[in-house]
């Protein structure tokens, strides 16, 4: 099972910010946060991923609590193009442990 | 930007036909992986593949499913006996290594897999 809660969905105005929570209480610490996001049934699409310290990139920014338990994703001025369903997920990284458990995730709906 | 492919897109196929579905990975990827989605269910591990074998495989994948790598580019899918359960999305997913810095899995834009 997933090791992370996030809210079912989530709306936001289109060029606003989506701050998109996760918690992952049970986290340790060689673990990371991972983010994905699934446009309409298209192949899942990589967004940031950290482990302790806050991230950012193109996409998004990543802010991870001190205690590491819970973490909120921010796509700075969304579009309607972001709408989709934002999956966060715990894992460790490297050797032989590759799978991604995938759980329900946040179906962010963009408004215009 | 370097991305995964997958063919076909979509594959209709008559229960206990044999399916093969094929991904290109990144080219310079080392591990490569299978997911599937059933329709308005959540994205499931299938299995893991480097260096010629299997990693890690999940409770679905049975001896119903096989992967192969049968050249420098393609890596395969084939479930040999498909049933009706087996209808889903299937995505292929590859990354560059298993290191610390190097292990994020890229995803295919997938195949839906239809059985009648």
């Amino acid at each position: 099972d997933a090791k992370t809660t996030q809210p079912p969905s989530m709306d936001c105005a289109e060029g606003r910010a989506a701050n998109l929570p996760c918690n992952h209480s049970t986290i340790s610490g060689n673990e990371y946060v991972y983010w994905y996001r699934q446009i309409h049934s298209q192949g899942p699409q990589y967004i940031i991923h950290g482990l302790k310290n806050n991230e950012t990139n193109e996409m998004a920014s990543l802010i991870i609590t001190e205690d590491r338990k819970s973490s909120t994703l921010i796509l700075p001025h969304a579009t309607l193009r972001d709408t989709a369903v934002y999956y966060c997920i715990v894992r460790s990284r490297g050797g032989s442990q590759g799978n991604l458990i995938f759980g329900k995730g946040t179906k962010l709906s963009v408004k215009p | 930007e370097p991305e995964v492919t997958q063919t076909p897109s979509h594959q209709v196929t008559q229960m206990g036909q044999e399916v093969i579905l094929r991904c290109v990975p990144i080219s310079n990827h080392l591990y490569f992986y299978w997911y599937r989605q059933i329709l308005g269910q959540k994205v499931e591990f299938l299995v893991s593949f480097y260096n010629n074998e299997i990693s890690e495989k999940s409770e679905i994948f049975d001896d119903q499913f096989s992967v192969e790598r049968p050249d420098g580019s393609n890596f395969t899918l084939k479930i040999r006996s498909t049933k009706l359960e087996d209808s889903a999305m299937y995505f292929c997913a590859s990354s560059l290594a298993g290191e610390i810095s190097t292990d994020t899995q890229y995803f295919g834009p997938g195949t839906r897999l239809t059985v009648l």
